[in-house]
């Protein structure tokens, strides 16, 4: 089984309304990412969490906000989807006891129209 | 500000060329971290290695080669012997020490192409 999972891994949704991804992990890293891909420009920081009661904004949290539920989860909602806000979403995990590398999830393809 | 540039936006090279894909980055931190990432078509992001700005020597595995030079603030990979399956995008990406290393900044990546 995949250490770090994202449900769903498609979706299509319309404008003004809400959506939730979801990822788990069972690597037992303490720290949680959420980035989103555009094509041409990499991968953008949207929030991060060092633990559960620890979450911090990342470049692009506008329009988004999360929820670190557990340790093992990390969720990214969109309270109002927008057609800019298509694109495809990471989650990534990482241990403090590390050297910074991250461990990404399959990613998330959402569609906003 | 840290800043990691990727100027090949695309390669296409015939199987069995080397390819080097370029990384030059900018960091004011005197300790930092270097790291590529695979996105081979399918879409997930595979780790492929770590770099401690302390450590210039070079790092091969198998048919993959890092290519440290702080002087010049970059961190290249090469490939030999390139075959279809190293189709992918590449990402390099900077990040800060352990203690402060919440996250990566990731250059906006290079498509390569091996066409058989």
């Amino acid at each position: 089984d995949a250490d770090v999972t994202q449900t769903p891994r498609n979706r299509i949704t319309k404008t003004g309304k809400r959506i939730m991804l979801e990822c788990s992990q069972t690597k037992g890293h303490d720290r949680m990412y959420w980035y989103r891909q555009d094509p041409g420009l990499g991968l953008r920081l949207i929030y991060y969490s060092f633990d559960v009661k620890d979450i911090n904004k990342g470049e692009i949290s506008d329009g988004y906000s999360v929820s670190r539920q557990a340790q093992a989860k990390f969720s990214l909602s969109l309270e109002s989807a927008i057609p800019n806000q298509t694109a495809l979403y990471f989650c990534a995990t990482s241990d403090h006891r590390g050297s910074g590398e991250q461990y990404f999830g399959p990613g998330t393809r959402l569609t906003v129209t | 500000a840290q800043k990691v540039t990727q100027a090949q936006t695309e390669i296409s090279v015939v199987e069995k060329e080397d390819v080097t894909l370029d990384c030059v980055y900018e960091t004011r931190d005197t300790t930092y971290y270097l790291f590529w990432y695979k996105q081979p078509p399918s879409g997930e992001l595979v780790f492929l290695i770590r770099r401690n700005s302390f450590d210039e020597q070079n790092e091969i595995s198998g048919r993959y080669s890092w290519n440290f030079q702080k002087s010049t603030s970059s961190f290249n990979f090469t490939i030999t012997a390139s075959q279809v399956v190293d189709s992918a995008v590449y990402f390099c990406a900077l990040g800060r020490v352990r203690g402060s290393n919440y996250k990566l900044t990731f250059g906006k990546g290079t498509l390569l192409t091996v066409n058989p």
